[in-house]
């Protein structure tokens, strides 16, 4: 039973790229979250993705936008990138309204 | 916005020793959850607590979901050197719009001395 999986798991960029990350969800999980990690820090709600719909969003600005494709992948875009933007970006899915989410392995981000 | 307090920030114990670490909320949550996380690992799921004052265990971990509903800990028992991570608390408050949205903790760093 594949759990989440995130690609690609390092990226470096320069300050003012786009980026996209991507995620497929644990099998038979529909719900898609995603979080940014800052070193030493607890993971921070980007948002949440359901039924190909944002359901849910985090404190986060426009720069950061998503997607869910038909078959509850997910994609996480980054415009405009900053060096702040460099973080651990997780993924994390759940089935429906259950709040157990299941974190990916991550993908780091550097902004250079 | 939201903020939980996890303490403590880290934990130096010996192998064999009881841990217990706990989280505080300024709001009334509806579901508290432990992850831990290994060094360039996403966080793993280790309790799920969903109702005021419930206890679960899983193996030589104990949580309790507060009976205020603001607070929550983690105890592990006989630590093994295994045990060694950041263990997060995490949380859905009960509020309407946080609907799908969890909240973390700072972490505890434990480490265990064989």
């Amino acid at each position: 039973d594949a759990g989440v999986t995130q690609s690609p798991t390092h990226l470096i960029k320069t300050r003012g790229q786009q980026v996209t990350l991507r995620c497929s969800p644990k099998s038979g999980h529909d719900t898609v979250s995603w979080y940014q990690q800052a070193l030493g820090q607890g993971p921070q709600f980007i948002f949440q993705y359901y039924e190909e719909e944002e359901r849910q969003r985090g404190n986060f600005p426009d720069r950061f936008s998503g997607h869910q494709f038909p078959n509850y992948s997910s994609e996480l875009n980054v415009n405009a990138l900053l060096l702040g933007d460099s973080a651990l970006y997780l993924c994390a899915s759940s089935k429906g309204d259950s709040d157990e989410a299941f974190f990916g392995q991550g993908t780091r981000l550097t902004v250079v | 916005g939201q903020q939980l307090n996890q303490s403590p920030q880290s934990m130096f114990i010996q192998e064999g020793e009881d841990v217990s670490m706990n989280c505080t909320s300024s709001s009334i949550f509806n579901t508290w959850l432990w992850y831990k996380q290994d060094p360039g690992e996403g966080p793993v799921l280790l309790i799920a607590l969903y109702k005021a004052g419930e206890l679960t265990s899983n193996g030589r971990l104990t949580a309790q979901f507060g009976i205020t509903r603001k607070d929550s800990f983690l105890n592990i028992s006989a630590s093994i050197p295994s045990d060694v991570g950041i263990y997060f608390c995490a949380g859905r408050d009960a509020g309407g719009t946080s609907y799908g949205k969890l909240t973390f903790g700072q972490g505890t760093i434990l480490t265990v001395h064989p």
